[in-house]
């Protein structure tokens, strides 16, 4: 098992762009969660999925946007970046309320 | 809302000593899941402990030792005769069980210096 996987593991974005940072688990795991770490900070959840067709809100979801059409993959969309974006992004997944176990992450800087 | 505070950000221990990382967390749900995360160096996230809101008992792992007490609303961390391998950021989080919403504290950085 590959384990949850995360592309691409940098990048750098101007600002106004748009990306897709992509995250896959094959584990079945029908929850998904996508946090961002700014240096030195805890993480902090940017949206969350308990089911395929289902997302919701977490604490800081202004500025992204999810889709989860499939159990195995849940995409976090950023619409005109801004350097308040740059971060390290982390998915993460689960079978429910169960451990979470973490892709390697994203770091992504917006200049 | 839920919330989990780390009232600790930074800790440096020498080797050996035993040293207790602290979380406080606040919620209104009745059922939720604690846990605990080391995220070393390296920086990858390493899943630690899990504990469920009902199951109040102390738990031990070799080194690594959890205290869930519900009246205080803590569920602390402790380390005994640590090591420099311990050095880390140590996470601890809940989950709200109805929503599968999840908060993390800001994290406490352990340096166990030899």
């Amino acid at each position: 098992n590959a384990g949850v996987t995360q592309t691409p593991k940098f990048r750098i974005l101007k600002i106004g762009q748009s990306m897709t940072l992509q995250c896959a688990q094959d584990m079945n795991h029908n929850y998904m969660y996508w946090y961002r770490q700014d240096p030195g900070m805890g993480l902090k959840l940017i949206y969350y999925s308990v089911g395929a067709g289902i997302t919701d809100k977490g604490e800081v979801p202004n500025g992204y946007n999810v889709s989860r059409s499939t159990t195995e993959d849940f995409p976090l969309r950023l619409e005109l970046a801004a350097p308040s974006q740059t971060s390290v992004y982390f998915c993460a997944s689960s079978y429910g309320v169960y451990e979470q176990f973490f892709g390697p992450g994203t770091r992504l800087t917006v200049l | 809302a839920q919330k989990v505070t780390q009232a600790q950000t930074e800790i440096s221990v020498v080797e050996k000593e035993d040293v207790t990382l602290d979380c406080v967390y606040e919620t209104r749900d009745t059922t939720y899941y604690l846990f605990w995360y080391k995220q070393p160096p390296s920086g990858e996230l390493v899943f630690l402990i899990r504990r469920n809101s009902f199951d109040e008992q102390n738990e031990i792992s070799g080194r690594y030792s959890w205290n869930f007490q519900k009246s205080t609303s803590s569920f602390n961390f402790t380390i005994t005769a640590s090591q420099v391998v311990d050095s880390a950021v140590y996470f601890c989080a809940l989950i709200n069980t109805n929503a599968g919403k999840s908060t993390f504290g800001d994290g406490t950085t352990l340096t166990v210096k030899p």
